[in-house]
C-alpha cells in the first residue's frame, strides 16, 4: 500500500512570496490532515478535511493560509505572502474511516525556508 | 486547552541500556494517546497507541507505554536501546474535540 504523498520536499523562498504544497493521501483515505511542525516543536493541526468539506480549520491563520481538497482526494495547502515565521515542516496525514479518532499516518512532509 | 508535555529534550544512552521517555497530558476526560518515531530522514511512524482496556500497551520493535491515568502520564519504556533507536520520539494525545496533539519532541542518540 502506498503512503502519504507529497510534494515538493523542499522549498526555499523569500518573505512576501506565495507557495503551495501538494498531498495526495492513501488511497481511499476519507480524511486529510495538514500539520505545521516548526524545528523543535512537536507538529500542529493546521486544518482537517472529511472528504472535500472542512471539518476544522481553528489554527489555520487564514489571513495567509489557505487549503483545498476540491474532489476528496489530493489536496493543497497555500501560503501568501509568506513570512519568516512560517519556515517549517509541513505534514501531510490522512486516516481512512469517518471515525474522529483513528491512527494518523504522515507522510514526509515538505520543509520550508522563508528568506 | 489540553497540552502534551515530554520531559525530555535530548536523550543520550549507550548501546543496551534501558530507555525511559515521559510523557504527561493534561486533558481529564477519555484520553486516546500515541507514541510516533522519526528516524532521521523518514517520516513519522506509529510506535504504539492506547485507546482503552490493559494500560500496558506493547509496541513495534520492542518499545512499551504504560498508561497511568492517576499521573495523567504515558510513558515510554524499551529495556535495552539499539543504536537503530536514534530517532526523535513524539507522544500524542487526542483531545475532547478530537484534535491530535503533539509534545515537543525528545531526540534520542543512542551511541554504539
Amino acid at each position: 500500500e502506498a503512503g502519504v504523498a507529497q510534494s515538493p520536499r523542499y522549498k526555499i523562498i523569500e518573505k512576501r512570496q506565495s507557495v503551495a504544497f501538494w498531498c495526495n493521501p492513501i488511497s481511499g483515505h476519507a480524511t486529510l490532515y495538514w500539520y505545521q511542525q516548526i524545528l523543535g516543536q512537536g507538529p500542529k493541526l493546521l486544518i482537517q478535511f472529511q472528504n472535500n468539506g472542512v471539518v476544522d480549520d481553528s489554527q489555520l491563520p487564514k489571513d495567509r493560509f489557505s487549503a483545498e481538497r476540491l474532489k476528496g482526494v489530493d489536496s493543497t495547502l497555500k501560503i501568501q505572502p509568506a513570512k519568516l515565521e512560517d519556515s517549517a515542516v509541513y505534514l501531510c496525514a490522512s486516516t481512512g474511516g469517518l471515525v474522529r479518532r483513528e491512527t494518523q499516518y504522515f507522510g514526509p512532509g515538505t520543509r520550508l525556508l522563508v528568506l | 486547552a489540553q497540552s502534551v508535555s515530554q520531559h525530555n529534550h535530548h536523550v543520550i544512552l549507550s548501546e543496551a541500556a534501558s530507555l525511559e521517555l515521559g510523557c504527561n497530558y493534561s486533558y481529564g476526560g477519555t484520553v486516546n494517546l500515541f507514541w510516533y518515531v522519526q528516524y532521521p530522514g523518514q517520516h513519522l511512524q506509529l510506535l504504539l497507541k492506547y485507546f482503552s482496556g490493559d494500560p500496558l500497551v506493547k509496541g513495534i520493535k520492542g518499545f512499551e507505554a504504560e498508561f497511568i491515568k492517576s499521573k495523567f502520564s504515558f510513558n515510554l519504556r524499551k529495556p535495552s536501546v539499539q543504536w537503530s533507536d536514534t530517532a526523535e520520539y513524539f507522544c500524542a494525545a487526542f483531545n475532547a474535540g478530537n484534535m491530535l496533539t503533539f509534545g515537543g519532541g525528545t531526540r534520542l542518540m543512542v551511541k554504539p
